[in-house]
């Protein structure tokens, strides 16, 4: 069955804060890709990633294809990170995303 | 920036009526897709399309839903019957090559009631 699973399902820091976010997927994928859902709905693209690791300002995002995780880190997190990150695989023979449950972040000042 | 615009934002129907959610995919994208996110939900697929034709649909897609991109710039879903599980927020993106990330547009709140 094709599962993606992301730990944890709700996650509160400080602002400042070195943030971790898990997620873990049941069978082999073609890619891997971290989304950030703001609180009005919309679905931003942060990292798509098939093996290693990708860096963008403070946001880094790491897979390790052999024990079918990723992780997403924000360095010195701020308020302004606080949002619902999803993690969504795509499997070998289809475009399409499956989703995971998203990892609600809130920053506290 | 080129972005995926859809339209309405939100959608206001009587159960049993007919929608059309509107989606303007980025202009040189090849590739569409819609997914739906029912409240409190992950984002699940619906249907995707390349060359004028379904390409890969899910279980959810059934006969009550259709496709269609009737020109050159839009690409609509079609709900025929709406039911009140139908309420969601309904996310169209598109991408360039198959292999490309995917860009989403905003998303359309449908409500059934």
């Amino acid at each position: 069955k094709n599962e993606v699973e992301q730990s944890p399902q709700n996650l509160t820091a400080q602002e400042g804060e070195f943030i971790t976010i898990n997620c873990s997927y049941s069978v082999g994928i073609s890619a891997l890709h971290w989304l950030q859902q703001h609180p009005g709905g919309g679905i931003v693209s942060l990292f798509m990633l098939s093996s290693g690791k990708k860096k963008h300002g403070r946001l880094i995002a790491t897979i390790n294809i052999q024990e079918k995780h990723s992780s997403l880190h924000i360095t010195a997190s701020h308020p302004r990170d606080s949002a619902v990150y999803i993690c969504a695989v795509q499997f070998y023979g289809g475009n399409q995303f499956y989703f995971g449950t998203g990892t609600s972040l809130t920053v506290i000042p | 920036e080129p972005e995926v615009t859809q339209t309405p934002s939100h959608q206001v129907t009587q159960m049993g009526q007919e929608v059309i959610l509107r989606c303007v995919p980025i202009s040189n994208h090849l590739y569409f897709y819609w997914y739906r996110q029912i409240l409190g939900q992950k984002v699940e697929f619906l249907v995707s399309f390349y060359n004028n034709e379904i390409s890969e649909k899910s279980e959810i897609f059934d006969d009550q839903f259709s496709v269609e991109r009737p020109d050159g710039s839009n690409f609509t879903l079609k709900i025929r019957s709406t039911k009140l599980e139908d309420s969601a927020m309904y996310f169209c993106a598109s991408n360039g090559q198959s292999t490309d990330t995917q860009y989403f547009g905003p998303g359309t709140r449908l409500t059934v009631l």
